[in-house]
C-alpha cells in the first residue's frame, strides 16, 4: 500500500531563517506531486506540483520554491523566511496518468516563523 | 479560471440528525471531478465523497451523499445519522485536468453535539 510522509511535523523558526520541508511517497512509482499551504482558519492553496523529477511547477508567486530530486521526494525550501510564510504545508500525491483524480494528503507540517 | 464557493463559515447539528453542507462551483469546462474532504483536528486530510461530473447519479459512501446539480453548478454534501466524530472541517474541491490539481473552497466547519 502506498504512504506519504512528511517531516518535521512541526517547526518554529525565526524570520530570516531558510526551510527545508520534506515529503516523501512510498508504493507507488512516478506519483504526482504536490505541495499546498493552508493559512489558520483558511482553505488550502496549491503551490506547487510536479509531474516528474526535475519538473516544478508553481501556482502562485511566493518567497518558496520547490524541488523534486527524485521520483518519490518532493522538497520545499525557503532562503529566508517571512512572517507570512507561518502555515501548515501539506503534502499530496496521486497517480499519474490522464485519467487521475485523487490525491492523497501527508499528515502535515505546522510552520511558525517569529 | 475556476472557482469554489462554500457560503457556510460553521454550522452544527445535533447527534444521529442530518445535515447538509453547501458548495458551489464555477468551470467552464465539462468532465470534471468534484470531491469532499474532512479535515479533522488531527489536521488530517481526509476524502470523504468524489463525484464525476459525466455520471448523473449521485455518489454515496455509507453516511455521506451527494447532491450534484451539474447545470446549476452545485454540489452539496448531505450527512446522515451524524455522530461525534463527523466533527471536522469539510472542504468542497474542484479538480483541473492536466495534471490533476485541486482548487479548495474554504471550507464549513462542522459541530456535532450530543
Amino acid at each position: 500500500s502506498q504512504t506519504i510522509h512528511q517531516w518535521p511535523a512541526t517547526l518554529v523558526q525565526p524570520v530570516g531563517s531558510p526551510l527545508s520541508l520534506e515529503c516523501t511517497v512510498e508504493g507507488t512509482s512516478n506519483p504526482n506531486l504536490y505541495w499546498y499551504r493552508q493559512a489558520a482558519g483558511r482553505g488550502l492553496q496549491l503551490l506547487f506540483y510536479s509531474v516528474g523529477i526535475g519538473q516544478i511547477s508553481s501556482e502562485v508567486p511566493q518567497n518558496l520554491s520547490a524541488s523534486r530530486p527524485q521520483d518519490r521526494q518532493f522538497i520545499l525550501s525557503s532562503k529566508k523566511l517571512l512572517l507570512s510564510d507561518s502555515g501548515f504545508y501539506l503534502c499530496a500525491w496521486s497517480v499519474n496518468s490522464g485519467l487521475s483524480y485523487e490525491q492523497y494528503f501527508g499528515p502535515g507540517t505546522r510552520l511558525t516563523v517569529t | 479560471a475556476q472557482t469554489v464557493t462554500q457560503s457556510q463559515p460553521e454550522m452544527s447539528v445535533q447527534e444521529a440528525e442530518t445535515v447538509t453542507l453547501s458548495c458551489t462551483y464555477d468551470t467552464s469546462e465539462n468532465n470534471y471531478y468534484l470531491f469532499w474532504y474532512k479535515q479533522p483536528p488531527s489536521r488530517q486530510m481526509i476524502l470523504v465523497i468524489r463525484q464525476e461530473a459525466y455520471k448523473q447519479q449521485n455518489a454515496t459512501e455509507n453516511r455521506f451523499s451527494v447532491n450534484f446539480q451539474k447545470a446549476a453548478k452545485s454540489f452539496s454534501l448531505k450527512i446522515s445519522d451524524s455522530q461525534l466524530g463527523d466533527t471536522a472541517m469539510y472542504f468542497c474541491a474542484f479538480m483541473k485536468h492536466s495534471p490533476s490539481r485541486l482548487i479548495f473552497g474554504t471550507g464549513t466547519r462542522l459541530q456535532v453535539f450530543p
